[in-house]
């Protein structure tokens, strides 16, 4: 069974760094793109990026570009989301998501959430 | 980008109604839509991919149709277990994203 268990909740201060771990298991990691996903309290989803593990591959969200860095360890099958100089507009939860099928785009398998709250 | 337009914003329908949510994409994105299912506090759901392609575990009375830039996710009679807010998504860009959601409430 697949299983994505992110790290825990974490509190910010305005222009500091975060970096949340996604740990992968029940399948294999290498084989299926991993994309993170944020939501503001009481909004919707909001894609920020992908990393293809066995490429190494990424693409971000214009809004993140320069702020935003995704890597994956394929020895311990962990994903990471390092998002800097963060805002109180950054104050979400935030998920990893695995792909269906290889790199496709739809998530079948999602994280518990993460989160990572902005606050002077 | 692709925008991903979903109408309606929200929707009141009773237990045994059928009930149809839309998604519209600013361009062509042939088939690569995907719909999810989110109750509160939890994680979003896979309920279909690629148009109407029903994910494992599903019930069937979900349903996903449509191609090019319009896209209907289905409901054919709604269930208290249902009442949620759904999303639309599009990987045909390689910049994925999403619908604002729709929420279905229960009247």
């Amino acid at each position: 069974q697949v299983h994505l268990v992110q790290s825990g909740g974490e509190v910010k201060k305005p222009g500091a760094s975060v970096k949340v771990s996604c740990k992968a298991s029940g399948y294999s990691f290498t084989s299926y793109c991993i994309s993170w996903v944020r939501q503001a309290p009481g909004q919707g989803l909001e894609w920020m990026g992908w990393i293809g593990p066995n490429s190494g591959n990424t693409n971000y969200e214009y809004k993140f570009r320069g702020r935003i860095t995704l890597t994956t360890d394929a020895s311990t099958s962990t994903a990471y989301m390092e998002l800097v100089s963060l805002e109180s507009d950054d104050t979400a939860v935030y998920y990893c998501a695995k792909d269906y099928y290889d790199c496709s785009g739809g998530f079948d398998s999602w994280g518990q959430g993460t989160q990572v709250t902005v606050s002077s | 980008d692709i925008q991903m337009t979903q109408s309606p914003s929200s929707l009141v329908a009773s237990v045994g109604d059928r009930v149809t949510i839309t998604c519209r994409a600013s361009r062509s994105i042939t088939r690569y839509v995907h719909w999810y299912q989110q109750k509160p506090g939890k994680v979003p759901n896979l309920l279909i991919y690629g148009t109407s392609n029903l994910q494992s575990g599903v019930p069937s009375r979900f349903s996903g149709s449509g191609s090019g830039t319009d896209f209907t996710l289905t409901i054919s009679s709604v269930q208290p277990e249902d009442f949620a807010t759904y999303f639309c998504q599009q990987s045909y860009s390689t910049l994925y994203s999403f619908g604002q959601g729709t929420k279905l409430e229960i009247k």
